[in-house]
């Protein structure tokens, strides 16, 4: 069956640093990627769309990378802040349907 | 201009009770979708329209749930004969046409199952 997964486990890095989130995906050939952000009682925020014949996309201080023989994203945060602090979560739709999935989500804790 | 709009923010019903969920869309988003999201989890999906036509419901747990969007605005999710494990946050979420436009979600329906 169709899995995403992100790293479970909060991230905590110093600010100033970079995090580095991942999402990796089996059973699913996906025709794009999303990164959305999720505050505590809050819906999910999108921030970036990726598409399969794209290798890199930036935003600001935002990176992500789409691999899709490494069935794999990563997303970048430079120079994080303590504001970048939240849940983040990819989501991958396929080309032929508006469904889209979501991974668990990875908590990032951003300290001064 | 408004956001997606779920109601109720709430809602606390009994064992084997119906509810009806209801979610407004951005104005002149064509694709709507329901997803579920239990604490430290990601949003599950449910089903989702384009217009007023559901085009896939398989995330649905079960037939005790439905949806519907009749006028291809307003959509209700419908749980008949609720259950304990039913207990979540639902939300709702509207886009744009086009493969790959961002989803805009709602803050959610929280519903306890007692």
């Amino acid at each position: 069956s169709q899995k995403i997964e992100q790293n479970s486990e909060a991230l905590n890095i110093q600010e100033g640093k970079t995090a580095t989130l991942t999402c990796n995906y089996t059973n699913y050939s996906p025709a794009y990627l999303q990164w959305y952000r999720q505050d505590p009682g809050r819906g999910p925020v999108f921030l970036l769309l990726i598409r399969e014949n794209e290798k890199e996309k930036r935003k600001e201080r935002l990176k992500v990378t789409f691999d899709t023989t490494l069935k794999q994203s990563l997303f970048h945060i430079t120079a994080s802040q303590p504001a970048d602090s939240a849940t983040y979560l990819c989501a991958l739709g396929a080309g032929n349907t508006d469904k889209l999935i979501f991974g668990t989500g990875t908590r990032l804790q951003v300290f001064p | 201009g408004a956001g997606v709009s779920q109601s109720p923010r709430y809602k606390v019903t009994k064992r084997g009770q119906d509810v009806a969920l209801r979610c407004d869309p951005i104005s002149g988003h064509v694709s709507l979708y329901w997803y579920r999201q239990a604490l430290g989890q990601g949003p599950e999906f449910l089903t989702y329209f384009n217009y007023e036509a559901q085009q896939d419901k398989s995330g649905l747990p079960n037939d005790r749930f439905s949806a519907e969007r009749p006028e291809g605005s307003i959509s209700t999710l419908t749980i008949q004969r609720t259950e304990q494990r039913d207990s979540a946050m639902y939300r709702c979420a509207s886009s744009l046409p086009g493969t790959g436009s961002p989803l805009h979600f709602g803050n959610g329906t929280r519903l306890t199952v007692t």
